[in-house]
Order: structure tokens, then C-alpha cells, then sequence
């Protein structure tokens, strides 16, 4: 069973741009969460999806959004980068959700400069 | 923001001895979880325990739950080099809209 996949692994970008990363979960896990980890505010929850809705949101700026399509693949996208925003992001898929076992891709590393 | 402080920050143990890590958080659960992180790589799910269980166990991997403390505690006995990681412990709230990591322990055995 393939596990979660997150494309691409590394990418870098400059202030001001915008930038899509994908998703893509266990085969039958219905629920995607995204993370982002910095070595300043450590692992920060985004934003969880569930057969294609934004079922819970963590405390971001309206820049960061993400959509789930029907095959439950899902992306993430940061506008109008900032400095800030370079960090590792983690997404997880999981059968049922938040309150059950997840499983994390290998994350993609974004450097803003 | 985070909500779980894991204590210590790190651990420096030799290999085969035990190694415990505390949680403590403020708000109420639906249940908490602990992950292992490589080097900045993906997490690895370790054990979830919900907020009506004191203690679950995996393999080398005992957890317990004090929701009256707001506490958790990962134990791994007769630890082993590969064991070398950062551990992160997450909490999800009782209305499951919401999970906050702690700022990890970072252990490492030394063979």
C-alpha cells in the first residue's frame, strides 16, 4: 500500500509569489491535514479536509488555503509569499480525522527568499 | 500557537536504558498522541490514547494519560540507537477541531 506522497520535496520562491503544494493520501483515507513546522514556532496545524471539505482550520492568514478534490488528493496554496513562510509542510491522511491514526508524508521543504 | 511543553527539551541515554518523556497541556482533550520525527522528515504515528484511557502500551512503547493533571508520558524501555529521533506530543481538542503539537523531546541513545 503506497503511503502518502507529497510533491514536490523541495522548492524555493521568491517574496511575493505564490506557490501550490500537492497532496496525495493513503488510497481510502478520506481526511487530509496539513502542518507547518519552523524551528521558531515548531509544528502548527493548518487546515484539515474531509471528502472535500475544510472541516477544521487552525490559526493562519487568509494567504494560506488549501482544497481537496474528489479523489482525495489535496493542495495547498500560500499567496503573496513572505520570508516567514519558509518552512518544512507536512500533510497526513487518516481514515476518520483528527482523532484518529494519521500518517505523514516525507513533507516539502519551501525556502522564501 | 502550541499547546502541549514537552519536557525535557532533550535526553542522552545509553543504549538498553529507558527513556520518559513528559506532556503537559491546558486545555480539554478528546485524545493525545505521540509521533516520531527523523532528522526533519515526515511523523510517524506512535500511539493514540483517548481521553477516557490512563494507559496504553506497543511494543517497547508505554503511554499514560492523567487528564486531571493534563499530563501524558511516553516511556521506551531498553532503548536502541535507531530510537534516536525527536518526539512530538499532539493534542486534540473535545471538539475535535483543533490539534496542537508540543515542542518535542530530542533523544538520542547512544550505542
Amino acid at each position: 500500500k503506497a503511503g502518502v506522497t507529497q510533491t514536490p520535496r523541495y522548492l524555493i520562491k521568491t517574496r511575493g509569489q505564490q506557490v501550490t503544494l500537492s497532496c496525495s493520501p493513503i488510497s481510502g483515507h478520506r481526511s487530509v491535514s496539513w502542518y507547518q513546522q519552523t524551528p521558531g514556532q515548531g509544528l502548527q496545524f493548518l487546515f484539515e479536509y474531509f471528502s472535500e471539505t475544510q472541516r477544521n482550520k487552525g490559526n493562519f492568514p487568509g494567504r494560506f488555503s488549501g482544497r481537496q478534490f474528489s479523489n482525495s488528493r489535496s493542495e495547498m496554496n500560500v499567496s503573496t509569499l513572505e520570508l516567514g513562510d519558509s518552512a518544512l509542510y507536512l500533510c497526513a491522511s487518516s481514515l476518520g480525522g483528527l482523532s484518529t491514526e494519521a500518517f505523514f508524508g516525507q513533507g516539502t521543504r519551501l525556502t522564501v527568499v | 500557537s502550541q499547546q502541549g511543553e514537552e519536557d525535557p527539551q532533550a535526553l542522552s541515554i545509553q543504549e538498553g536504558e529507558n527513556a520518559t518523556m513528559n506532556c503537559s497541556y491546558k486545555t480539554s482533550i478528546n485524545n493525545l498522541q505521540w509521533y516520531r520525527q527523523n532528522s526533519g522528515r515526515g511523523l510517524v504515528h506512535l500511539i493514540l490514547i483517548r481521553s477516557n484511557e490512563r494507559e496504553k502500551h506497543s511494543g517497547r512503547l508505554r503511554v499514560t494519560l492523567d487528564t486531571s493533571k493534563k499530563s501524558s508520558s511516553l516511556l521506551i524501555t531498553a532503548s536502541r540507537a535507531a530510537d534516536t529521533a525527536s518526539y512530538f506530543c499532539a493534542t486534540v481538542k473535545t471538539n475535535n477541531n483543533d490539534m496542537r503539537f508540543g515542542a518535542g523531546t530530542r533523544l538520542t541513545v547512544k550505542p
